[in-house]
């Protein structure tokens, strides 16, 4: 149980586009999910808390116009990186929070490459 | 907000021999406290978890401590192998929310 999928799992750009990210929750619903990055060697950096049907909230630093996040069911959220630059180029996770002990269950990541 | 501290980023240690990473947390509120070990490229995978009322919990080879009133708990792995070998992350859950917090991660080698 608790299975999270990402879509793409790698995905390589050129500077100026858009990139959409699709994480789904398989056998489970929830409310609350979360948006992270990962740059090589580094920890996890928490970008943004998405609850359904609310606006996400987010962590200082991160642009919420440029990290467009889109949370329209219990099972759906997509992260749209516009205008990616290579700074953006990173490992991005998602996590849903589920279960009485607010455990959060992490997708497979995927790895973004700006050029 | 939540900083939370680890220690040490990079550990070495023979196969057998056991392994500990020590993490400290700033919120007192904070009140679960989840371990990952993270692959190349992988996503961060649970491996042990404690809550704020428990001092210790012990999994087979993996073991948690956490000291509530110094704000620092401590991974335990004993008998160490090969595939032991990732990076693992602490992370601390803060009281006023449902954020995790993470440490900076510790590179652990196990060598034959």
């Amino acid at each position: 149980g608790a299975v999270v999928s990402q879509h793409p799992s790698r995905v390589i750009c050129k500077s100026g586009t858009s990139v959409k990210i699709e994480c789904r929750s398989l056998d489970f619903q929830a409310t609350t999910m979360f948006w992270y990055r990962q740059f090589p060697k580094q920890s996890l950096m928490l970008m943004a808390t998405s609850n359904e049907g609310s606006k996400a909230t987010y962590e200082q630093g991160v642009e919420k116009d440029k990290f467009l996040i889109n949370h329209a069911s219990l099972t759906l959220s997509t992260l749209t990186v516009t205008s990616a630059h290579p700074e953006d180029s990173s490992f991005y996770i998602c996590s849903w929070q589920a279960g009485g002990y607010n455990e959060q269950f992490f997708g497979p990541g995927t790895r973004l490459t700006v050029l | 907000g939540e900083n939370v501290e680890q220690h040490p980023s990079t550990l070495s240690v023979q196969e057998g021999d056991s392994a500990v990473i020590k993490c400290t947390y700033s919120d007192s509120a904070s009140n679960y406290f989840p371990w990952y070990k993270q692959e190349l490229g992988k996503r961060p995978q649970l491996i042990i978890d404690i809550r704020s009322n428990v001092g210790e919990k012990k999994d087979q080879r993996i073991a948690v401590t956490l000291n509530k009133t110094a704000k620092h708990f401590s991974l335990h792995i004993t008998e160490t192998q090969p595939e032991d070998s990732a990076v693992y992350f602490c992370a601390a859950m803060g009281g006023g929310g449902n954020k995790l917090t993470f440490g900076t991660g510790t590179q652990l080698k196990v060598e034959l």
